[in-house]
């Protein structure tokens, strides 16, 4: 079955704790990319890759890192979580970056900072 | 289900009326515009898209016009049904970037 997976779905954690959720997806898609949703804001994308070894920052990206060393995953890394970083977090895929119909959302992170 | 926004702009619609969500978006430079659903609990979903060098596209059940002179995209579900309820994004992009900007959301309710 073609999905995104996402983990963990839920994460409780305290201000300062290193923690990285991890993305990984089925289909050999080359661009993958995370998103946070937060009430009010809709979705806002934080990093994007185009491919392997190629990464680049979306609209939010400060206190996040994202790696991109094989395909299929696509980590998101906070090196020192704060509780403005509570949030909902969705990492999606699509064979190519303009083919919207076949990109694919993970279930979703749903993270709280204390 | 996940929260996806508590003050979200609602729309309640009977079932089997015809339902329309608007967006206005914000870059002129934007060709490319993408309706999402997400249901509670989920990611969002595609549903239909529309590039900038046309003003309507049609789907099943649904349709998108796009108003480019006053920057304004709209998603038309005839005969709604209850299993339509959800979230609804539009999101704008430009060919030759890789960012997707989203919209803040609508929400749907449709009563039986």
């Amino acid at each position: 079955e073609a999905q995104v997976t996402q983990n963990p779905r839920y994460l409780i954690t305290v201000t300062g704790k290193k923690l990285t959720v991890t993305c990984s997806q089925n289909m050999n898609h080359e661009y993958m990319s995370w998103y946070r949703q937060d009430p009010g804001l809709g979705l806002r994308q934080i990093y994007y890759s185009m491919n392997v070894e190629v990464t680049d920052k979306g609209d939010v990206p400060e206190g996040y890192k994202v790696s991109r060393k094989e395909k299929r995953n696509f980590p998101l890394i906070l090196e020192s979580p704060s509780p403005n970083q509570t949030s909902l977090y969705f990492c999606a895929s699509s064979p190519e970056v303009f083919r919207s119909d076949t990109q694919y959302f993970g279930p979703g992170t749903r993270l709280t900072v204390l | 289900g996940e929260s996806v926004g508590l003050h979200l702009p609602t729309l309640s619609v009977q079932e089997g009326d015809n339902s329309i969500i608007n967006c206005a978006y914000s870059n002129s430079a934007s060709d490319y515009f993408i309706w999402y659903k997400q249901e509670s609990g989920k990611g969002p979903q595609f549903i239909i898209d529309i590039r900038s060098n046309m003003d309507k596209r049609q789907g099943q059940r649904v349709t998108v016009l796009l108003n480019k002179t006053v920057k304004h995209l709209s998603l038309q579900i005839a005969a709604t049904q209850p299993g339509d309820s959800a979230v609804y994004f539009c999101a704008e992009t430009w060919l030759g970037f890789q960012k997707l900007v989203f919209g803040t959301g609508t929400r749907l309710l449709v009563s039986p």
